[in-house]
Formats: structure tokens, C-alpha cells, sequence
């Protein structure tokens, strides 16, 4: 089972700074990573699929990068819609798909 | 617009049974393979089973195999969740979501609780 890791488990950030979400998986997963963002009582939004690419309707100031065991997921200015728990979901490992345990991105 | 609303959540006894429905509506329905993915209150999103377009294939996550199967019906658009033997930690909040050409979920209901607890 691939097991994916996310740090930090809460980041403290002003609007219109950048933020910096890491995931690491036990083992490669080769480009086959997402991430998605969810706001309390809110269902998860699919942002970037297969590690870099934008899904639809994703504003800019998100990006996605890495490969292999590393990923990183980028906001570059926070908007006050950005403050919210971040997932990486990796499916490599198919059929199995995991989650990793989240990033909060919080008010500081 | 496409939309998934799940329905059939609710209060069961530890080792019960309940059957979740998802909704389906705005595209391909039998197109499409199609997820269930659980949440705890106050904790990280659980996948849990995933169907092919006909129901032909499935496959569930080892925390349910066994317990819960994933089945569908493409003349109602509906994707089903029938959960046996229920345990106080499958409570959670059940969202369908379904799977984008893509490989990932796209698209996900707004979710469904179910509490297990006597």
C-alpha cells in the first residue's frame, strides 16, 4: 500500500502571501498525484490532476509540481477563498487510491 | 450541470446494514467509473470502493472488503453503496464522486452521514 505523508499538518498565512504544501508517498507514484482543496461542510474540489496540470475552471495562483516520491502544490498570493484543508490523493497504486492526512492552510 | 446527491444515510446499530444512492445527473452516467469516499467527522478523506461503467469490476479498500459493495444501475443513473456489518468507525460522511477521463474525481456529491452507534 502506498501511504502518502503531507506537511505541514497546519500552515499560518496572511492573505497575499505564498504558500508552500508538501506531499511525500512511501513509494513512487510516478506523476499520478492530485491534489484537492475542501472548505468546512463542503464537498473536496479536484485543483491540479497528474501532479502539475490545472483542472478546469482552477485560478493560476494554484500550481503543481514533482514527480516520483515528491510533490509540491502552490499557492502564490492567498486569497481569503484559499484558507481551507488541502488533500494529495495519489493512483499509482491501481485500483487502490489513497489520501494523504490533509494540510490546513490557516488565518495567521 | 453535473450533480451526484446522495441519499440513505442516517442512524444504524452496530452491525446493521444500510444502503447509500447516488444521483446521478448533467452527463454519461454509464460512461463513467464512479467512487465512493468517506469522512469521518473532523478527519481526512477515506477512500473507499470504485466501479466500473458496466459493474463488471469492482474494488473496495481492506477496511471494507467484505462488508460493503458498490453496485449500480445505468437505466436510473444511480450508484449504490450497500453497507453490512457495520462497525462504530465506518461513521462518516459518504460522498460519491465520479471519475474524470482523467483518472481522478471531478465531480463529488455533497455527501451523505452515517452514524453508527447504539
Amino acid at each position: 500500500e502506498i501511504v502518502l505523508t503531507q506537511s505541514p499538518a497546519t500552515l499560518s498565512l496572511s492573505p497575499g502571501e505564498r504558500a508552500t504544501l508538501s506531499c511525500r508517498a512511501s513509494q513512487s507514484v510516478s506523476n499520478s498525484l492530485a491534489w484537492y482543496q475542501q472548505k468546512p461542510g463542503q464537498a473536496p474540489r479536484l485543483l491540479i490532476y497528474d501532479a502539475s496540470n490545472r483542472a478546469t475552471g482552477i485560478p493560476a495562483r494554484f500550481s503543481g509540481s514533482g514527480s516520483g516520491t515528491d510533490f509540491t502544490l502552490t499557492i502564490s498570493s492567498l486569497e481569503p477563498e484559499d484558507f481551507a484543508v488541502y488533500y494529495c490523493q495519489q493512483r499509482s497504486n491501481w485500483p487502490l487510491f489513497t489520501f494523504g492526512p490533509g494540510t490546513k492552510v490557516d488565518f495567521k | 450541470e453535473v450533480q451526484l446527491v446522495e441519499s440513505g444515510g442516517g442512524l444504524v446499530q452496530p452491525g446493521g446494514s444500510l444502503r447509500l444512492s447516488c444521483a446521478a445527473s448533467g452527463f454519461t452516467f454509464s460512461s463513467s467509473w464512479m467512487h465512493w469516499v468517506r469522512q469521518a467527522p473532523g478527519k481526512g478523506l477515506v477512500w473507499v470502493s470504485r466501479i466500473n461503467t458496466d459493474g463488471s469490476n469492482t474494488n473496495n479498500a481492506d477496511s471494507v472488503k467484505g462488508r460493503f459493495t458498490i453496485s449500480r444501475d445505468n437505466a436510473k443513473n444511480t450508484l449504490f453503496l450497500q453497507m453490512n456489518s457495520l462497525r462504530a468507525e465506518d461513521t462518516a460522511v459518504y460522498y460519491c464522486a465520479r471519475e474524470s477521463a482523467t483518472g481522478y474525481n471531478d465531480y463529488w456529491g455533497q455527501g451523505t452521514l452515517v452514524t453508527v452507534s447504539s
